[in-house]
């Protein structure tokens, strides 16, 4: 069975553009999250969506926005990106919500702002 | 002062060493994770625990609830195990929202 995947895997920007990250999760699960990870650094909760609802949200401006579809992917969309957007962007699923879930992460999307 | 924090935050050990890794917090959790992230970025989960010892292959993963304090272990390290692992609480209760460590940093030379 398929992993987690999250698309695409590069991606380079200039500040004050969008941009859009989608993740697939694991085939049965409904439960997707969103991290940040700045270089060198542990990485940093986002979002949590769980069955098309959101369920948590981390202390990120609005300028990042996130939403879940019917088949359990995700979309994370970031609003005119700022140098400080640049990171590895992570996504992760579980079966259901709660911290005692194991959680599955993707490999992740590298973000780069110029 | 970080919710989770991890020590040492580099460690470089020959081929074949006993490796502990340590992970304190200070917040209430419902279970602790170990993960380990590779130079390409991908992170894997190794262990959630939320009481006693968990162990696969050469890992081993304790966790003390009244202490607040976890330790993954490596037995035979190998040049392969090299990597970064991280620990990350989440919540007592609620959802997914896990607060990492830092990292640390481990290479093992052959």
């Amino acid at each position: 069975d398929a992993g987690v995947t999250q698309s695409p895997t590069h991606l380079i920007k200039t500040r004050g553009q969008h941009v859009t990250l989608r993740c697939s999760p694991i085939s049965g699960h409904k439960s997707v999250s969103w991290y940040q990870q700045v270089l060198g650094q542990g990485p940093q909760f986002i979002f949590q969506y769980y069955e098309k609802e959101e369920r948590g949200r981390g202390n990120f401006p609005d300028r990042f926005s996130a939403r879940q579809f019917p088949n359990y992917s995700s979309e994370l969309n970031v609003n005119a990106l700022l140098l400080g957007d640049s990171a590895l962007y992570l996504c992760a699923s579980s079966l259901a919500t709660g911290g005692w879930q194991p959680q599955h992460f993707g490999d992740g999307t590298r973000l780069s702002i110029l | 002062k970080n919710e989770v924090e991890q020590s040492p935050q580099n460690l470089t050990a020959q081929e074949g060493e006993f490796i502990t890794i340590n992970c304190s917090y200070s917040v209430g959790i419902s279970a602790l994770h170990w993960l380990q992230q590779h130079p390409g970025g991908g992170i894997v989960s190794l262990f959630m625990l939320s009481s006693g010892k968990k162990k696969h292959g050469r890992l081993i993963a304790t966790i003390n609830i009244q202490e607040k304090h976890s330790s993954l272990h490596i037995t035979a390290s190998h040049p392969r195990d090299s990597a970064v692992y991280i620990c990350a609480a989440p919540p007592l209760k609620g959802n997914e929202k896990l607060t990492f460590g830092t990292g640390t940093r481990l290479t093992i030379i052959p």
